[in-house]
């Protein structure tokens, strides 16, 4: 039972473009949603979150988006740069349990 | 550097033997998790420990399965007769149990420990 899907397991982009990562989830108790980046050989890291009570929190080239009434989230990177390839995974959480999706992976082609 | 340490990094075993990893997570943090990642998912919370107390385990977590983290400082995750299944990787991570929205906030996760059983 995922409670937290990406369903577009890969994407590419071009340098200097926008990337849009989207992420739905099921359960309307979650509060707090999380995104993180993996680079291959390396943990997950953190990369920006946003708390149910907002629709928008925006950090630098990273911004992501709340719908609740579609219980969606996405994550927007502009201008996408190589360096943001990687592996993206949605996260959610009620309490002290992390849900994550199965991933997305970002190619950015200069 | 001070970020969240495993060891080790990958451990091959063959089936019916046991296994142990260890992590050491970021020294003023006092929650500690343990989450398994399989190809192509992501990663599933096993158990989480505030301090030297375990709060909170996965139905994940078979009873082959035991976590420790007996000082409330570095943490021990063992898997007693591995069977192929088990096959993932391990992943740590920290974080400070500050109350944010949800009550989890940023994890601070470790390389992984990748176990291989044979």
């Amino acid at each position: 039972d995922q409670q937290v899907k990406q369903n577009s397991p890969s994407l590419s982009v071009q340098e200097g473009r926008i990337s849009i990562l989207n992420c739905d989830y099921t359960n309307s108790m979650f509060d707090y949603f999380l995104w993180y980046k993996k680079y291959p050989a390396e943990g997950p890291t953190f990369l920006i979150s946003i708390s149910s009570i907002k629709d928008k929190n925006e950090d630098g080239r990273f911004t992501v988006f709340l719908n609740k009434s579609a219980k969606h989230l996405s994550l927007h990177i502009v201008p996408s740069q190589p360096g943001d390839s990687a592996v993206y995974f949605c996260a959610a959480t009620s309490s002290n349990n992390l849900f994550f999706g199965t991933g997305t992976r970002l190619t950015v082609i200069p | 550097d001070t970020g969240v340490s495993q060891d080790p990094r990958h451990k091959i075993t063959k089936r019916g033997q046991n296994v142990t990893f260890r992590c050491d997570p970021i020294s003023e943090h006092n929650r500690l998790y343990w989450y398994r990642q399989t190809l192509g998912q992501g990663p599933e919370f096993l158990t989480y420990f505030q301090n030297e107390a375990q709060l909170e385990k996965s139905r994940l977590l078979s009873d082959r399965f035991s976590a420790e983290r007996p000082k409330g400082s570095f943490s021990t995750l063992e898997i007693q007769r591995t069977e192929q299944g088990d096959s993932a990787m391990y992943l740590c991570a920290s974080s400070l149990a500050v109350r944010l929205a949800g009550g989890h906030g940023e994890l601070f996760f470790g390389e992984g420990s990748r176990l291989t059983v044979l």
